[in-house]
């Protein structure tokens, strides 16, 4: 089965900060690759699909990109609110594989 | 507004069965694949099941496969999971959720359920 690993594990920003999160997988996806924003507590919330589609309500300032094994997750201006785990994952095929997630806090 | 409902979640002992419901509302629930996913307390996301729309083709997870079951009753529309076998280590909150693709499975989760907790201990 193909993992998918994300880095960095946590991470603390400044708000305003330009925030990036990589997400890898073992073997190419092509660009079945979502994200999702997880606020302690809560449930998941899909961010993006398709590498960097932004899904409807989504800020603008979260952006996605990359293609085959290689993704980021890019926050332009990091708010408050942003604070959150946020998950890369696989959808080509089952398994529908999460990333471990990375913990960001504002600084 | 589209919705997924979990429930049946409990305190269970180890080696003992029980049965999870998903049920949808607000959206054509039989052209849909669904999935299951769980966290465990304080950890990430795991991938658990996932179940085709007509209810014909159904996946596992290594972790769960051969102890847990899926099903779908689409008159109803519910999709069950049934856990056997139960471990500690499934202990966690249960979510179902939609995939986005009409009558695929092999898209993303585009509505989660607001999750039901398992807790497996003697």
């Amino acid at each position: 089965d193909i993992q998918m690993t994300q880095s960095p594990s946590s991470l603390s920003a400044s708000v305003g900060d330009r925030v990036t999160i990589t997400c890898r997988a073992s073997q190419g996806i092509s660009h079945s690759l979502a994200w999702y924003q997880q606020k302690p507590g809560k449930v998941p919330r899909l961010l993006i699909y398709s590498v960097s589609a932004l899904q409807s309500g989504v800020p603008s300032r979260f952006s996605g990109s990359g293609f085959g094994t290689d993704f980021t997750l890019t926050i332009s201006s990091l708010q408050p609110e942003d604070v959150a785990t946020y998950y890369c994952q696989k959808y080509d095929r089952v398994p529908h594989t999460f990333g471990q997630g990375t913990r960001l806090e504002i600084k | 507004q589209a919705q997924l409902v979990e429930s049946g979640g409990g305190v269970v002992q180890p080696g003992t069965s029980l049965t999870l419901s998903c049920t949808a509302s607000e959206f054509t629930f039989s052209i849909y694949g669904i999935h299951w996913a769980r966290q465990a307390p304080g950890k990430g996301l795991e991938w658990v099941s996932l179940i085709s729309p007509e209810g014909n083709s159904q996946f596992y997870g290594d972790s769960v496969r051969g102890r847990f079951t899926v099903s779908r009753d689409n008159s109803k529309n519910t999709v069950y999971l049934h856990l056997n076998g139960l471990r500690g280590e499934d202990t966690a909150i249960y979510y179902c959720a939609k995939e986005a693709n009409l009558w695929g499975i092999a898209g993303y989760f585009d509505l989660w359920g607001q999750g039901t907790l398992v807790t497996v201990s003697s």
